[in-house]
């Protein structure tokens, strides 16, 4: 049981350079999140999934997209990556979509856009 | 929208008890979360408040009071390994997801 899993956990990219960060869970949970954590700025949410089929922006969903690909995967990509997108990028996963529902969260992505 | 706001910086010795406080403002208040981050590490959750009063377990407690929009963690017996980062959060407008605050870094000291 491997929980929230994330890949790749570092990358470095060029500004304009696409990638998609992977996101997978194995505890069967319906609902999964994106979020970037940025030196104080706390945990922001940027897409999320309430439910296979079902995608919505969060607080900072521009310069992102998401693909919820089945009911266990959730990917976020980055079509033209920009300096300001350097971070790090935290999938997390809960049963239902629900505040009181605990969220899993996998181990991050460190992403650098040079 | 939802806001929150909690110190950047807290700072303790081993064996003592100390209390992260957190305000919000929020349209549709459904809870208060905290979740607990060491460096370089993945968030976990500590608790969830819905009702006013405290909640306990182990040595971390949780309060809330819906009329003031406040509520606060609480360490006791405090150890070095919970030198960590603790964030609040509450739920979006919709319900369906979760806005944390920036975070308060405790630093625990011998």
């Amino acid at each position: 049981n491997a929980g929230v899993t994330q890949t790749p956990k570092f990358q470095v990219l060029k500004t304009g350079q696409s990638m998609t960060l992977q996101c997978a869970q194995d505890m069967n949970h319906n609902s999964m999140y994106w979020y970037r954590q940025d030196p104080g700025m706390g945990l922001r949410l940027i897409y999320y999934s309430a439910s296979e089929g079902t995608t919505d922006k969060g607080e900072v969903p521009n310069g992102y997209n998401v693909s919820r690909l089945n009911k266990r995967e959730f990917s976020l990509r980055l079509e033209s990556a920009a300096p300001s997108q350097t971070s790090v990028y935290f999938c997390a996963s809960s049963l239902r979509a629900d505040p009181q529902e605990t969220q899993y969260f996998g181990p991050g992505t460190r992403l650098l856009v040079l | 929208g939802q806001s929150l706001e909690q110190p950047s910086e807290v700072t303790a010795v081993e064996g003592a008890i100390v209390q992260i406080n957190c305000t919000y403002q929020t349209s549709g208040f459904y809870g208060l979360s905290w979740y607990q981050q060491h460096d370089g590490g993945a968030p976990t959750f500590l608790s969830y408040n819905a009702l006013d009063g405290l909640e306990e377990t182990g040595r971390f407690s949780s309060f809330l009071s819906r009329s003031d929009s406040y509520g606060y963690l609480l360490l006791q017996e405090l150890q070095m390994k919970d030198s960590a980062s603790y964030f609040c959060a509450v739920s979006n407008q919709a319900g369906t997801a979760l806005i944390f605050g920036k975070g308060t870094t405790l630093s625990v000291s011998s």
